[in-house]
Parts: structure tokens; sequence; C-alpha cells
């Protein structure tokens, strides 16, 4: 079976970091995303990582450790309009999303 | 190039009526998925297809049937709704199984089973 974690919801301030964790147990691995959903619409492509490390991607990167099975998604100089759902999902043979992770942005 | 397409936007139903929700995708992707999206619980698998004429159960695929005649079209129907059917219905689409950009999601069908 599948189980991915992710928090619930999480709060920063505008300019600062901000990292969202997500801890997964699967019968099979073929990569981890991240999507970015806002309310009322369809989720978005972050970022894939298959292999171990650090994957950069302007002000967002994503690492993943297979081991621990673990993956964080850093968003950095936050602004307001990443106030959004973020989604962790794991391939295996088919895909299984978290619940994702509600981010407040406050000024 | 539209991506993948999701019809009806909205829809509103009475308790035992049916429907199908139609998800169409112009990029000769192999892999179709429908999820539904509640509040709290993330996106949750219905059905997915891994070709033409071939379908798959999801997580949750009690109350739902889908059909894939053509390679393009991925058909979610729902036999006689149900108030618990109330939900965000998504399609996606991909190459193979996955991998970078992962799934292409379309915009999503608002149903509410009165």
């Amino acid at each position: 079976g599948q189980n991915i974690d992710q928090p619930t919801e999480m709060t920063a301030t505008e300019g600062a970091i901000v990292q969202i964790n997500c801890t997964y147990q699967t019968s099979g691995f073929n990569g981890l995303f991240w999507y970015q959903q806002h309310a009322g619409e369809a989720p978005t492509f972050l970022s894939y990582n298959v292999l171990d490390g650090l994957e950069e991607k302007g002000r967002f990167s994503s690492f993943l450790s297979r081991s621990k099975g673990y993956s964080y998604l850093l968003l950095k100089e936050l602004q307001m309009k990443d106030s959004a759902s973020y989604l962790c999902a794991v391939l295996s043979y088919i895909p299984t999303f978290g619940r994702g992770t509600s981010l407040i942005v406050h000024p | 190039n539209a991506g993948v397409t999701q019809t009806p936007k909205f829809r509103v139903l009475k308790t035992g009526q049916s429907m199908t929700l139609l998800c169409a995708q112009d990029m000769n992707h192999e892999y179709m998925y429908w999820y539904r999206q509640d509040p709290g619980m993330g996106l949750r698998l219905i059905h997915y297809s891994v070709g033409e004429g071939t379908t798959a159960k999801g997580e949750v695929p009690d109350g739902y049937n889908v059909s894939r005649l053509k390679k393009q079209n991925f058909l979610l129907g729902l036999e006689s709704a149900a108030p618990s059917q109330t939900s965000v219905y998504f399609c996606a689409s991909s190459t193979l199984a996955g991998g970078g950009p992962g799934w292409y999601f379309g915009a999503g069908t608002r149903l509410s089973v009165l």
C-alpha cells in the first residue's frame, strides 16, 4: 500500500523561507512530485525528484532521500501569491497524492 | 494545443440521476486518470487507463464506471448519483507512467448531488 504524510497547514511571513516536509511509505518508487494548487484551480507541476539530492528551480527547491522515504519542498523569498496548497505525490505503478499542505503567507 | 479538457465544468444532479464526465487530451498520452478531491482528503484516484481499451480501478472506484474507447478520451460515468459523490473531479493524463512534469490536469468539474 501507499502512505504519504505532510503537514496540514503552515503559515509564514512574506519574504521568509518555508520548508514543507513529506514522508512516504510505498511498495515501489519511480519518482516524487510536488504540485501547487490555488483554491478552485487544478494542480500545477513544481518539481520532480527521482534520485537523491536537491533540485533547484528559481525560488523553489525540492530534496529527496529515498532511503529515508523523505522529501521536502523549500520556498524562498515568499510572496503573497505563494499562498496555496502544496501536494506531494509519489509514483509507484500508479500515482498517489498526499492530502496537501495549505500554506498561508501573511504580510 | 488545448492540453486536457474536461466537460462539463459544473453540474448539479438529483440523487439517483446518472451522468457522464468527458475528458479529452490532445497530447497523445497513453495514461489517463480520474481523481476526486474533497476538503482535507487530497486527490484520490477513482479509475485509470494505461492505454486505449484498458481501464483499472483506483483507490475509490465504487459507484463509478469508465471507458476508454478512443486514446484521446476518458469517460467517467456515475450510474446512480449519491450525495457522497459531491466533489471536484479532475482528469489527468501523462506519458508512460509519469516522469517530469508528471501529470497534466484538466480544469476540474464541480459536481453537486442533492
